[in-house]
This record gives C-alpha cells, structure tokens and sequence, in this order.
C-alpha cells in the first residue's frame, strides 16, 4: 500500500464547476498538508497547506484536513480554464526520526469553457 | 538567484552514457532535494541535502545514481551507465529549512535514454 493514494484521474468539469480533490494517507506522523499545482513542463507550485487537522481558504480555493479519518480534500470553487492543470497532494512529517515528504501521484484536471 | 534553476531542460542521451543535471538553489535555502517523476507516475524522491550532507540515500534507484552538493549551494546528479528506465523528468526543489512547508521547485530536466 503506497503511503499516499491519490486518483490520477483524469478529471474534466465545465467551467464554473466546483471541483473536489481527494488523497488519502496512511501515516499518522504526517503533521503538514500541502496541494501542489503542476502545469505541463513546469515543476509543480505550492498553491496551499494545512498544519493538522481544519479547513483553510484562500480566494476560490479551500483544503480540508481530516486528520482522524486520514483524508485530505481540496476544493475549487468557480474553476476556470486557466485552472487546468495537474494537482498533486503531498504530506510531511517525521518518520522515524528523518523528515519526510510524500507526494501523491497527482490528478489531471481540465476545465472545459 | 530568484528562482531554482535546472539545466539542462532537456536532455537525449544515449543509452549507456552518463548525464550530469545541475540544480542552482534559492540563494538561502539550506535544504536541496532531488524527485523524478515518470509519465503517470507521482513524485518518487531520490535524496536530499541538508548544506553540503545527504544523510539519507535510500531513495536513490541504483548505484549508478550518485549526487553531491558544494558549498551548499549548486548540487548535480549523476546517472552512469544510463538506461531507458532512467527517462523521466528529474525535479529539484529547496527550501529554507529541513521539512515543513515552502518547497520551491525549478522547472526540471527532461531526460530521454534512446
């Protein structure tokens, strides 16, 4: 079992959709929770994180942490064409006293105008 | 500099040959790290560096992967004897500190064994 699951997808929504992104996560040491953003030949943009358990929100985006079921969400609300990328969760922590940062093999999403 | 920067972007080689891929950190940043990711696949990591140290090379995939990092600064990662299976964009990213949060990654190496 990887330590990180995460649906490659790939995703295609209308523009104005919402979206919901979804990881699942098996390591419990795992205290801060990161959403990356990837567009075709670049390297991957952190776009938000979350230290344990809660919501955040930034403008039209908002990530979920639920550290008692180990599932982590990220929502788009309004997407728009220019949110067409792929989006990769990723989680760190200490692991048996190193630090460690696992990504998720990302989700290909496209919103359709 | 503003950004970490990688070089080349894209690399053909042929099989059997050794590459070499430079990563030039944020200026600052002490922690280095090296990903590779492979069409459809996530982020496999291969070895970082806290300054100049690796203390963990587990991730590499074989012996013939080796990396160093000078000065703290530019790092470079070797493949000797390359194989198709070795094709795969090559991602470094820095950051301020060990762990957390913050990663900046440059924008990779593309690397193609025919």
């Amino acid at each position: 079992q990887k330590e990180v699951e995460q649906d490659p997808g790939p995703l295609s929504v209308p523009e104005g959709a919402i979206v919901s992104l979804n990881c699942t996560y098996s390591n419990s040491a795992f205290q801060y929770f990161m959403w990356y953003r990837q567009y075709s030949r670049k390297g991957p943009e952190l776009l938000m994180y979350t230290y344990s358990s809660g919501n955040k929100e930034d403008g039209r985006f908002t990530a979920q942490v639920d550290k008692s079921s180990k599932y982590i969400s990220l929502f788009i609300r309004d997407s728009q064409p220019s949110d067409s990328a792929t989006y990769l969760c990723a989680m760190s922590g200490m692991v048996q006293g190193a630090q460690k940062l696992v990504f998720g093999q990302g989700t290909r999403l496209t919103i359709n105008p | 500099g503003a950004g970490v920067s990688q070089s080349p972007s894209n690399k053909v080689t042929e099989k059997g040959k050794d590459v070499e891929l430079r990563c030039d950190p944020i200026s600052g940043h002490t922690a280095l790290y090296w990903y590779r990711q492979s069409l459809g696949q996530g982020l496999e990591f291969l070895i970082y560096f806290q300054g100049n140290s690796a203390p963990d090379k587990s991730g590499l995939p074989s012996d013939r992967f080796s990396a160093e990092r000078t000065g703290g600064s530019v790092s470079t990662l070797t493949i000797q004897r390359t194989q198709q299976e070795d094709s795969a964009v090559y991602l470094c990213a820095s950051s301020l500190a060990l762990g957390g949060v913050g990663y900046t990654f440059g924008s990779g190496t593309r690397l193609t064994v025919v």
